[in-house]
């Protein structure tokens, strides 16, 4: 049972490039989540996805987007990387709105140099 | 969602209970108390939830108070492998938008 995946798990970006980070989950659950985690702190939500189809907007979404492209896969985009950005990315996923449990990949760590 | 406080650390010994306070004194009658952790910066990992009553799973114990403004997590024999920042949560029943975490309490258990 894979869980959530996030790939990649490592990546260094120069300050201007873009990339993608990737978060497939195989449990059939509605709801994808992107929180990032700078060194010492608690996790902030970037961008949630309830359903399939749906986007919103968490605390930090400045700087990324998101693409919900089927119910399995949730990604990240960031079109400019920036040194702010450097920091743990963690994709969640959750069967929906109800009170159950939420599934965190093991994290994307981006530097941006 | 309701503001949590947790205190910063905490150290217990190893097969001792490990009881870690939480207060959520703004918190409303269809809101529920999350206990999740993360070890070593991996990703966060579900421990317990309720609401009013007492839950206990093959994990943990969560105690509610009796008006809600505060509840404790029991990890009834702590071992190393539980050394771990553990975050309470409080979230809207139904609610589409995600967990909000704090700082979390940083827990060492001590050989």
């Amino acid at each position: 049972n894979a869980g959530v995946t996030q790939t990649p798990k490592f990546q260094v970006l120069k300050t201007g490039q873009s990339m993608t980070l990737q978060c497939a989950q195989d449990m059939n659950h509605n709801s994808m989540y992107w929180y990032r985690q700078d060194p010492g702190m608690g996790l902030r939500l970037i961008y949630y996805s309830a359903s399939e189809g749906t986007t919103d907007k968490g605390e930090v979404p400045n700087g990324y987007n998101v693409s919900r492209l089927n119910k399995r896969e949730f990604s990240l985009r960031l079109e400019s990387a920036a040194p702010s950005q450097t920091s743990v990315y963690f994709c969640a996923s959750k069967r929906g709105v109800e009170n159950t449990e939420a599934f965190f990949g093991q994290g994307t760590r981006l530097t941006v140099v | 969602d309701a503001k949590t406080t947790q205190p910063p650390s905490m150290d217990c010994a190893e097969g001792r209970a490990a009881n870690l306070p939480c207060n959520h004194s703004t918190i409303s009658g269809n809101e529920y108390v999350y206990w999740y952790r993360q070890i070593h910066s991996q990703g966060p990992q579900y421990i317990i939830h309720g609401l009013k009553n007492n839950e206990t799973n093959e994990m943990a114990s969560l105690i509610i108070t009796e008006d809600r403004k505060s509840s404790t997590l029991i990890l009834p024999h702590a071992t190393l492998r539980d050394t771990a920042v553990y975050y309470c949560i409080v979230r809207v029943a139904g609610s589409a938008r995600q967990l909000t975490f704090g700082s979390g309490t940083q827990l060492t258990v001590l050989p």
